[in-house]
C-alpha cells in the first residue's frame, strides 16, 4: 500500500497562473480532505469530499476548487494563484466504516510558492 | 463549536527529560481526540487517539496521553525524550461523533526541540 500520495512535491507559480494538485489514495476510503498549513496556524481545511462526485467547502475555500471524479483521487485547483496561497498543502483520507474513529491518513505534502 | 488550544508553540527539553505537551479542547459532545506528529518536511503521522475506551492512551514511540473530562484536557507525555522526538506535534478533536464527514479540528501545533 502506498497510502496517500500527492503530486507534485514542489511547485513555484507566478501570480495569476493556474495549477492542479493531485491526491491519490489506495485504501478505498470514502472521505478525502485538502488542508493548507501555514506557520503558527496549524492545519486549515480547504475543501473535503464524502464520496465520489461530492465536494464541500471547508474553513478556507476561497480561491480553490476541487473535484472527486474517481473515488481514489481528489484534485485541488488554483485558477489564479496569489502570493497568499503560498503554503504547504496536505491531502488526507479517512474511512467511513464504523470503528474508524475519525482517523485521517495524510500524504507527504506539496510545497507551493507563488511569486 | 469544537476547538483545540495547544499551550506553548515551542517547547524545549533536554535529552532524557520528561516531555509534556499541553492540549485543551472544547466540545459540545464527547469527542474523539488525536495527537499527530510531523517530522521535518513530512506529512502528519498518527501518534495516538482517544475514542472513549481507556482514558490513558498509549501510542507509538513511547508517548501516551490522558483524557481528563473535568479539565477538558488531553496532554501528551513521554517519560524520557530522545533526539529523534524533535518534531512538531498537533492535537486534534473530532468535529462531531456520528457525523458523516470525519472532520477534525487541529490545534496550531507545538514544536518540540530536544537538546543534547
Amino acid at each position: 500500500n502506498a497510502g496517500v500520495t500527492q503530486t507534485p512535491k514542489f511547485r513555484v507559480l507566478k501570480t495569476g497562473q493556474s495549477m492542479t494538485l493531485l491526491c491519490a489514495q489506495d485504501m478505498n476510503h470514502e472521505y478525502m480532505y485538502w488542508y493548507r498549513q501555514d506557520p503558527g496556524m496549524g492545519l486549515r481545511l480547504i475543501h473535503y469530499s464524502v464520496g465520489e462526485g461530492t465536494t464541500a467547502k471547508g474553513e478556507v475555500p476561497d480561491g480553490y476548487n476541487v473535484s472527486r471524479l474517481k473515488k481514489q483521487n481528489f484534485l485541488l485547483g488554483l485558477e489564479s494563484a496569489a502570493p497568499s496561497q503560498t503554503s504547504v498543502y496536505f491531502c488526507a483520507s479517512s474511512s467511513s466504516l464504523g470503528g474508524s474513529s475519525y482517523e485521517q491518513y495524510f500524504g507527504p505534502g506539496t510545497r507551493l510558492t507563488v511569486t | 463549536a469544537q476547538s483545540v488550544t495547544q499551550l506553548g508553540s515551542h517547547v524545549s527539553v533536554s535529552e532524557g527529560a520528561l516531555v509534556l505537551l499541553r492540549c485543551n479542547y472544547s466540545s459540545s459532545v464527547p469527542p474523539y481526540l488525536f495527537w499527530y506528529v510531523q517530522y521535518p518536511n513530512q506529512g502528519l503521522q498518527l501518534l495516538l487517539k482517544y475514542t472513549s475506551a481507556a482514558t490513558l492512551v498509549k501510542g507509538i514511540n513511547g508517548f501516551e496521553a490522558e483524557f481528563k473530562k473535568s479539565e477538558t484536557s488531553f496532554h501528551l507525555t513521554k517519560p524520557s525524550a530522545h533526539m529523534r522526538d524533535a518534531a512538531e506535534y498537533f492535537c486534534a478533536v473530532s468535529e462531531a461523533r456520528g457525523g458523516a464527514t470525519n472532520k477534525l479540528i487541529f490545534g496550531t501545533g507545538t514544536l518540540l526541540a530536544v537538546q543534547p
